[in-house]
């Protein structure tokens, strides 16, 4: 089955910076790839995703880039705010049995 | 619409008692999802639905937990009984058969947080 490994599982950086967060996947046929956010005690909610026939997604400050032949994606935060504090999942989608979630990554953006 | 409602939002019980978790998906969603959350295992996906029918229940951790969706408007999920290990938050999310053009976009629920003591 899919096997979606998301890095950092911890990011800290200082308000303004920008934060990366990095997944790779393993099933080939994988064509949509969601980005949530989940802050602490909430739902996770989708911020941006991105389907396998582009490479590359904006929307205002956050951003995603695929790279199909290297099964990776990423996710870009430009201008970092405490509010964006939370934790990211990334997840790889091939069909619905195997819609499969990274492990997440928790950002601390401190002021 | 109100989104996917899940209740109870939190559920405190003991070792061996039955656990029943529900879910009103979005009107409309023809797929409805059951996952687990964890610190440790992170989001698991338990079960999923189409049109009513389980279609995969692979990852259902064993014979203690039970789904069912009786109609278009609601799921069960059930612990009998129930483990300490149990304890976690459990989310239902639903989805709308995507066209070619579509959006996947997997709809969440609040979450039913479980404890067992």
């Amino acid at each position: 089955g899919e096997n979606v490994e998301q890095h950092p599982s911890t990011l800290s950086v200082q308000e303004g910076d920008s934060a990366v967060i990095k997944c790779t996947y393993s099933d080939s046929a994988s064509n949509y790839f969601p980005w949530y956010k989940q802050e602490l005690g909430k739902r996770p909610q989708l911020i941006i995703d991105i389907r396998s026939n582009v490479g590359e997604k904006k929307d205002q400050r956050i951003a995603v880039t695929l790279n199909k032949t290297a099964k990776h994606f990423s996710l870009h935060i430009t201008e970092t705010q405490p509010e964006d504090s939370a934790v990211y999942f990334c997840a790889a989608f091939s069909g619905y049995s195997t819609l499969t979630f990274g492990k997440g990554t928790m950002l601390l953006v401190s002021p | 619409d109100a989104g996917v409602i899940q209740s109870p939002r939190h559920e405190v019980t003991e070792m061996g008692q039955e656990v029943t978790l529900r879910c009103k998906p979005i009107s409309g969603h023809d797929y409805l999802f059951w996952y687990r959350q964890t610190m440790m295992r992170g989001l698991e996906l338990l079960i999923y639905f189409n049109n009513n029918v389980p279609i995969d229940d692979s990852g259902m951790p064993e014979d203690r937990f039970s789904a069912k969706m009786p109609n278009a408007s609601f799921s069960t999920l059930k612990i009998q009984p129930s483990e300490p290990r149990d304890s976690a938050v459990y989310f239902c999310a639903s989805l709308l058969e995507p066209t070619v053009s579509g959006a996947n976009v997997l709809t969440f629920g609040a979450g039913s947080r479980l404890t067992v003591l």
